[in-house]
């Protein structure tokens, strides 16, 4: 069993929809939840970092954690083309991220 | 702010023949950077985390004398691929983090060998 499972899609939504990607893990050691947007042939760029259960928002995007059920989501309001990427989620277990392991990502493609 | 550069972006090689790949913090201080493995359609595998000044650490399974890593600045690290073989063939990706929790992430290198 690979520690971080995310569905790979490919996953297509009209523009203007809600998107909900997620991500579940099974080392209960992971504290730290971030949320990565890879560009084809780019390297990841950081959207959302979090720690705790809950929900954080920035702009668009919210990220929800809940460690009870080990299982963490991102959603995207107001869906954009541009939000065409590959979303990564990633854990660590220390607070440097030290050793991130990251989910397989989600490829998604907003349709305008 | 947290720029982090790769050169080259992509290269091509004969098989057995050595590619070093540069990773550079543009506008922080990296005291530690991060080298990954990511094939297509699979997620980044970390390789090795490298401290300035000090010998890398490799993840278990990755070979210590086949992917040379050198960080010696705070902002410079170097990934040596020696002897390629084909199946080395890949995106290499970098990360630094200074003195915040984050790690910040090159555009990545894709290597095809011959």
């Amino acid at each position: 069993q690979k520690e971080v499972e995310q569905d790979p899609g490919p996953l297509s939504v009209p523009e203007g929809a809600i998107v909900s990607l997620n991500c579940t893990y099974s080392n209960s050691a992971f504290q730290y939840f971030m949320w990565y947007r890879q560009y084809s042939r780019k390297g990841p760029e950081l959207l959302m970092y979090t720690y705790s259960s809950g929900n954080k928002e920035d702009g668009r995007f919210t990220a929800q954690v809940d460690k009870s059920s080990k299982y963490i989501s991102l959603f995207i309001r107001d869906s954009q083309p541009s939000d065409s990427a590959t979303y990564l989620c990633a854990m660590s277990a220390s607070p440097g991220n030290e050793k991130l392991t990251f989910g397989t990502g989600t490829r998604l493609t907003i349709i305008p | 702010g947290a720029v982090v550069s790769q050169h080259p972006s992509w290269v091509i090689c004969k098989s057995g023949t050595s590619v070093k790949i540069e990773c550079r913090s543009l506008d922080f201080q990296a005291t530690t950077m991060f080298w990954y493995r990511q094939f297509p359609k699979q997620s980044l595998m970390l390789m090795a985390t490298s401290n300035e000044g000090s010998k890398a650490t490799y993840e278990q399974g990755v070979e210590k004398d086949k992917f040379l890593i050198n960080h010696a600045s705070l902002t410079l690290s170097t990934l040596t691929v020696t002897s390629a073989h084909p199946e080395d063939s890949s995106f290499y990706i970098c990360s630094a983090r200074g003195v915040s929790d984050t790690q910040y992430f090159g555009p990545g290198t894709r290597l095809t060998v011959l």
